[in-house]
């Protein structure tokens, strides 16, 4: 199965940009990335996915790499609701896999 | 229902008894995914089905636990003789098949198991 490496924390300060990485050297060509959030007592919720080129919607950017071996997602403007635990997975007819995410901390 | 329901919320039970968690996914969902979710943990896979048919059961952690979709609906996930260790997060997810592979997962509230 397909994994995905995410580092366990990262800390952001209030209105400034966060950039969270994943890396997915075993991706498949037929592979999605998608990520998720999960708020404290609630469960994940989608945030944004693509396949080789980058995605913006209104919560996120997504950005991947030329081999998409690796992305990143991109907050442009963190606030402290953003503060919750990010996960990337692949998204794939397959059974999906969580990993551990990346809790993010919002300083005030 | 609006988004995905699952019940009951919070459910306490003693060792050695049997409990049946239900999943009423998004209407119209194909796909639906049962994961567990500890402490601190990310989710972890359990099974999923397309429509009622079991595609996958390799994350089910041992023959105690069961799952079934009969009419590509509804689903409930049994655990029999209930241990300690099967105290945790049960959600539940739903994903549209109309673009199978891109289709983002609803998540439900979670049924929250406590066994004593």
């Amino acid at each position: 199965d397909a994994k995905t490496t995410q580092p366990n924390s990262m800390e952001s300060n209030e209105e400034e940009p966060v950039h969270l990485p994943c890396n997915h050297s075993t991706i498949s060509g037929t592979d999605y990335i998608h990520w998720y959030r999960q708020l404290p007592s609630q469960g994940p919720e989608y945030v944004i996915h693509g396949l080789t080129s980058n995605v913006n919607n209104r919560m996120a950017s997504l950005a991947i790499a030329e081999d998409r071996k690796s992305s990143t997602l991109i907050l442009h403007r963190a606030t402290l609701r953003d503060a919750a635990v990010y996960y990337c997975i692949l998204r794939s007819p397959r059974k999906i896999i969580f990993g551990k995410g990346t809790r993010l901390h919002i300083l005030p | 229902g609006a988004g995905v329901s699952q019940s009951p919320r919070y459910k306490v039970t003693k060792r050695g008894q049997d409990v049946a968690l239900r999943c009423d996914p998004i209407s119209g969902h194909v796909s639906l995914y049962w994961y567990r979710q500890a402490l601190g943990q990310g989710p972890e896979f359990l099974t999923y089905f397309n429509y009622e048919a079991q595609q996958d059961k390799s994350g089910l952690p041992n023959d105690r636990f069961s799952a079934e979709r009969p009419e590509g609906s509804i689903s409930t996930l049994t655990i029999q003789r209930t241990e300690q260790r099967d105290s945790a997060m049960y959600r539940c997810a739903s994903s549209s098949s109309r673009i199978k592979y891109t289709g983002e997962l609803f998540f439900g509230e979670g049924s929250r198991l406590t066994v004593l």
